[in-house]
């Protein structure tokens, strides 16, 4: 059975500060996804990573996965107050049914001014 | 491009009753569906996955008989909760998958439907 963990599931920083957030998985991945999700809303699709080494970046946010070692970062640089919300990953297995995902605990993130 | 729909947002219903909550695909036809379930605080849990014309596939401790799926087409699929009972209130999101966009298999989803059962 897949797992999926996610560190730290509660995150409380100020702004302007840097932080990673960490999601390792059980077994071996096709790909690999970080969403994020506001309170009362649904998912929002952040990255997608699909091989050892992919580096994704979009903002304030990067994304890395290394497959060797079964782990992605959601990196956060310079952090504002528009970030605070809850972030996932997401793991599809090498085997897929339907390209069938395993979510991470999730981890609440709340940006302090 | 790939945009899903869910109807309705928000629904309020008595105990015993039954609801059903439509997901559809708006531009792009989707060959699996998934619907989970999000309680406050928690993360998503699948409940079933479901091909356009096959019976769902249900994970397991989702009772099929309470959680009935249709998948009548490649844009819509329909989660119906028969039965209502207060410890079903939930956020329920579906998504959906095909040959959207670049990229295959990946899940597009919906904007949720809050479930509450009085």
């Amino acid at each position: 059975e897949l797992k999926v963990e996610q560190n730290p599931l509660f995150l409380s920083m100020q702004e302007g500060k840097n932080y990673t957030i960490y999601c390792n998985y059980s077994t071996t991945s096709d790909r690999l996804y970080w969403y994020r999700q506001d309170p009362g809303k649904s998912l929002e699709s952040l990255f997608v990573l699909l091989s050892n080494g992919a580096v994704k970046q979009e903002g304030r946010l990067m994304a890395s996965l290394d497959t060797k070692a079964r782990l992605s970062t959601l990196h956060i640089t310079a952090a504002v107050h528009d970030l605070s919300a809850t972030y996932f990953c997401a793991v599809a297995p090498r085997v897929t049914s339907g390209s069938r995902l395993t979510f991470g605990e999730g981890t609440q993130l709340t940006v302090n001014p | 491009g790939a945009v899903v729909s869910q109807h309705p947002s928000r629904v309020i219903c008595k105990s015993g009753t039954s609801v059903k909550i439509e997901c559809r695909s708006l531009d792009f036809q989707a060959t699996t569906m998934f619907w989970y379930r999000q309680f406050p605080k928690q993360s998503l849990m699948l409940m079933a996955t479901s091909n356009e014309g096959s019976k769902a596939t249900y994970e397991q401790g989702v009772e099929k008989d309470k959680f009935l799926i249709n998948h009548a087409s490649l844009t819509l699929s329909t989660l119906t909760v028969t039965s209502a009972h207060p410890e079903d209130s939930s956020f329920y999101i579906c998504s959906a998958s095909g040959l959207a966009g670049s990229l295959t298999d990946t899940q597009y989803f919906g904007p949720g439907t809050r479930l509450t059962v009085l």
